[in-house]
């Protein structure tokens, strides 16, 4: 099966710090990455879709000056929370996809990273 | 998600059958995915339906009728491992046809 690493698995900051978690597809090229948040006993919610070589494309309330998204490769995406409040604490998990058709579609998640602001 | 009905919880007994409803909107559906997530863990893929009908795989099966908007996972010979929140997620629902909207979810809960 394809694997996705994310690092760091954990994280704890100061409030006003940037912090930056990394994705990688180990052996498949991923076309496209997502990056999700998900609070305690809530769903995944989708932040962003990110294709390599372009511009993250945020949903509807997510900051893209706050939540920097950069995809420089087929199989490494970034995402750095900038200015962390406590408010961002949360379980941050990234997914990658070969295709955008039928099974390539299927996204295969990282173990997610947890981030905590103090 | 908000298109995306599932139940909140269940409990079902060792060794038994359980099986998980998903609701969602009909308009712009692309396919549909169940993932297992475990406490503090990413989800993993069980299953992946686009047309109608039922899939099976091993202990899992998932049930898909497009007219109906209407998606089953079925667990069988449940074991305490299986113990987990069970997501239901639908491509193409809102925007672009490349995105997952993912249900809030149903925690399983398997007891002896």
């Amino acid at each position: 099966g394809a694997v996705v690493s994310q690092h760091p698995s954990w994280v704890i900051c100061k409030s006003g710090t940037s912090v930056k978690i990394e994705c990688r597809s180990l052996d498949f090229q991923a076309t496209t990455m997502f990056w999700y948040r998900q609070f305690p006993k809530q769903s995944l919610m989708l932040m962003a879709t990110s294709n390599e070589g372009s511009k993250a494309t945020y949903e509807q309330g997510v900051e893209k000056d706050k939540f920097l998204i950069n995809h420089a490769s087929l199989t490494l995406s970034t995402l750095t929370v900038t200015s962390a409040h406590p408010e961002d604490s949360s379980f941050y998990i990234c997914s990658a996809s070969r295709g955008t058709s039928g099974r390539a579609f299927e996204q295969f998640f990282g173990p997610g990273t947890r981030l905590t602001v103090l | 998600g908000q298109n995306i009905d599932q139940p909140t919880e269940m409990t079902a007994t060792e060794g038994a059958i359980v099986q998980i409803n998903c609701t969602y909107q009909t308009s712009g559906f692309n396919g549909l995915f169940w993932y297992q997530q475990h406490a503090g863990e990413a989800p993993t893929f069980l299953s992946y339906n686009v047309l109608d009908g039922l899939e099976e795989k091993g202990r899992f099966s998932s049930f898909l009728s497009r007219s109906k908007g209407y998606s089953y996972l079925l667990l069988k010979e449940l074991q305490m491992k299986d113990s987990a929140s069970y997501l239901c997620a639908v491509k193409g629902l809102t925007g672009g046809g490349n995105k997952l909207t993912f249900g809030t979810g149903t925690q399983l809960k398997v007891e002896l």
